[in-house]
């Protein structure tokens, strides 16, 4: 069975901190894809990225970055210097490589920036 | 246009009303998805289709049922609609490359509600 855990449920922080939201996941494919997806206040979910599970190399975009540690089965994402533009719900998700399967979603962590 | 439209955005029913929520791709996808997604729950899968002829249950397919009318269509169909179906719901669809190709795309959802 496959799973994506996101322990934190809530977090708040001041612009320019910067914040972790982690995930962690459980599969039996040795390969797989991760997959990281925002929610912001209208609604609409918003692909950030994908990561193959063969693909060990952290991955920066501008002041977002992943980190990805198959020892520990953890994806996580790391916002640096956040702003008020980051509040929103965050999504990490599981893709397995075997023909037949979906997408699995975590339960989401809800991010406040306030000002 | 967008990628992939669902329609309704929105819906006010009565419990017991049958109701169709729809779904068009211009992706030229074959696989399509219909997740729920309630307040600390995140996206939960309902249905998915491979392809025209395939059709299978998610994780929470009790209550629902799906049509597949096209390469292009996939309709979600609650037949006797009940309070606990209020919810958002996202359509999405996503080629058949291994990992999922570039990711999925996802509609902009219907919220449903039942009253």
């Amino acid at each position: 069975a496959q799973k994506v855990t996101q322990a934190q449920t809530e977090i708040s922080v001041v612009e320019k901190e910067d914040v972790t939201l982690d995930c962690v996941y459980e599969t039996r494919d040795t390969t797989y894809y991760l997959f990281w997806y925002k929610q912001p206040p209208s609604g609409e979910l918003v692909f950030l990225i994908r990561r193959n599970s063969f693909d060990e190399q952290n991955e920066i975009s501008g002041r977002y970055s992943w980190n990805f540690q198959k020892s520990t089965s953890s994806f996580n994402f790391t916002i640096t210097a956040s702003q008020v533009v980051d509040s929103a719900v965050y999504f990490c998700a599981l893709r397995g490589y075997q023909a037949g399967t979906a997408l699995i979603f975590g339960k989401g962590t809800t991010l406040s920036v306030s000002s | 246009d967008a990628d992939v439209t669902q329609t309704p955005r929105n819906r006010i029913t009565k419990t017991g009303k049958r109701i169709m929520l729809e779904c068009s791709q211009t992706k030229g996808h074959d696989r399509m998805y219909w997740y729920r997604q309630d307040p600390g729950l995140g996206l939960r899968l309902i249905y998915y289709s491979f392809d025209v002829k395939d059709i299978n249950k998610g994780e929470i397919s009790d209550g629902y049922s799906v049509s597949r009318q096209a390469q292009a269509k996939f309709s979600l169909s609650l037949e006797s609609a009940i309070p606990n179906q209020t919810a958002l719901y996202f359509c999405a669809t996503s080629d058949s490359g291994q990992g999922g190709g570039n990711g999925y795309t996802f509609g902009s959802g219907t919220r449903l509600t039942v009253v």
